[in-house]
């Protein structure tokens, strides 16, 4: 455990699902990121959350929804994926101007 | 925007000492950090680099040129357990915050 903790590990949902993932830290970190994973390409930052307000929102669809209701627990909910967002999507926690991030082990999510 | 380029995979011998380039583009620079993933597993946080120099944290190291934009993570005494992913990730300012921008990462595979 990396003091981040995310769950589910693994989701398979079909394109007309509605689900979430959450993301949990009691690390006394003060921000929080979603960043999505694919292969052969950078980690993508979708959001960040600093102090419980969103400060940046990456141009993400609108089929991915955050919420962050306290500085430890950052949701994602999802709802009528595409096959293309099939990904490892991780969350993060830090401090909001400190130099590293800690990363959860990710949730695989596969859209069928 | 902000742009990272580094090798894609690179194969050295155990006991060996291997060198993972970073060449960057942005405005706003504040550090260059690198991170470490097994197959499977989290992003993990390595080093950071605000200054030109080397930092060194036991068997590595993490290099910063800021008038280069270039840095670079020395392994030495290279272990079977070192075979995973490195990534580059640079913070720069982005509206009020300071956003970290991640490279594709630099598969490292140690032989026998």
């Amino acid at each position: 455990e990396t003091g981040v903790t995310q769950t589910p590990r693994h989701l398979v949902m079909g394109m007309t699902n509605k689900k979430s993932l959450k993301c949990e830290q009691h690390l006394g970190h003060n921000a929080m990121y979603w960043y999505k994973q694919s292969a052969k390409k950078p980690l993508e930052l979708m959001f960040v959350y600093s102090l419980e307000e969103r400060v940046e929102n990456n141009s993400v669809p609108s089929r991915f929804s955050p919420e962050c209701p306290n500085s430890s627990h950052l949701f994602l909910h999802l709802h009528t994926l595409q096959p293309e967002d099939s990904a490892l999507y991780l969350c993060a926690s830090s401090q909001a101007e400190g130099p590293g991030y800690t990363f959860g082990s990710g949730t695989r999510l596969t859209v069928v | 925007g902000q742009s990272l380029e580094q090798p894609s995979e690179v194969t050295a011998v155990e006991g060996a000492i291997v060198q993972i380039n970073c060449t960057y583009q942005t405005s706003g620079f504040y550090g260059l950090s690198w991170y470490q993933q097994h197959d499977g597993g989290a992003p993990t946080f390595l080093s950071y680099n605000a200054l030109d120099g080397l930092e060194e944290t036991g068997r590595f190291s993490s290099f910063l040129s800021r008038s280069d934009s270039y840095g670079y993570l020395l392994l030495q005494e290279l272990q079977m357990k070192d075979s995973a992913s490195y990534f580059c990730a640079v913070r720069a300012a982005s509206g009020g915050y300071q956003k970290v921008t991640f490279g594709i990462g630099t598969k490292l595979q140690v032989i026998p």
